[in-house]
């Protein structure tokens, strides 16, 4: 149960765009399509951005968008804003039927 | 609306027990899938447990032997019973519902849990 991997830090102007990865193996990512992201400011619970690789929850800003290849996600965020600095985590179920979270990155808008 | 209410932390010497709760509202726990993540301070999230609405449970490597979810359906409320706790056992706790298909659309505020001497 080894922890995805992510970029420790991401920055970028605002009106930008960024992408954040999440690399795992073909027993968690590269082998189901339930690859979720999580934004989370300081103190605050994380909160749902992407589920199953692309889909957005309602409500959740369409500058958000998911994708996945092999066994690498990706998380990006277009016209960056200053609300967008937080840590965004990916999550993937495995194949033993358990969830794993990514290492974490930081967004930080320059 | 949904909302979920952790309790239950504290601090708690190493080798002690703890148990923490999350009460749901506006939705039945014992029909979801419901989940606990931790995240120890200044760190990432680590996913802890799961159990389906069948009753079927899971756990990470880090926790199994030690850590034991449950729910109680008349309460509406989901439980930790974390036995055997160690310094790295420190970390916010939060309970949230997992879809079914493994992401997380609610969650609570956390408790946080100090295990220490």
């Amino acid at each position: 149960q080894s922890a995805l991997t992510q970029p420790a830090s991401v920055s970028g102007s605002p009106g930008q765009s960024i992408t954040i990865s999440c690399t795992g193996t073909s027993s968690d990512v590269g082998g189901y399509n339930y690859v979720s992201w999580y934004q989370q400011h300081p103190g605050k619970a994380p909160k749902l951005i992407i589920y199953e690789v692309s889909n957005r929850p309602s409500g959740v800003s369409n500058r958000f968008s998911g994708s996945k290849s092999g066994n690498t996600a990706s998380l990006t965020i277009s016209g960056l804003q200053a609300e967008d600095e937080a840590d965004y985590f990916c999550s993937s179920y495995t194949s033993s039927s358990t969830r794993v979270f990514g290492t974490g990155t930081q967004v930080t808008v320059l | 609306e949904v909302q979920l209410v952790e309790s239950g932390g504290g601090l708690v010497q190493p080798g002690g027990s703890l148990r923490l709760s999350c009460t749901a509202s506006a939705f039945t726990v014992s029909s979801n899938y419901m989940t606990w993540v931790r995240q120890a301070p200044g760190k990432g999230l680590e996913w802890v447990s799961v159990i389906y609405s069948g009753g079927s449970t899971y756990y990470a490597d880090s926790v199994k032997g030690r850590f034991t979810i449950s729910r109680d359906n008349s309460k509406n409320t989901l439980y930790l019973r974390m036995n055997s706790l160690r310094a790295e056992d420190t970390a916010v706790y939060f309970c949230a519902r997992d879809s079914g298909y493994a992401f997380s659309d609610y969650w609570g505020q956390g408790t946080l849990v100090t295990v220490s001497s």
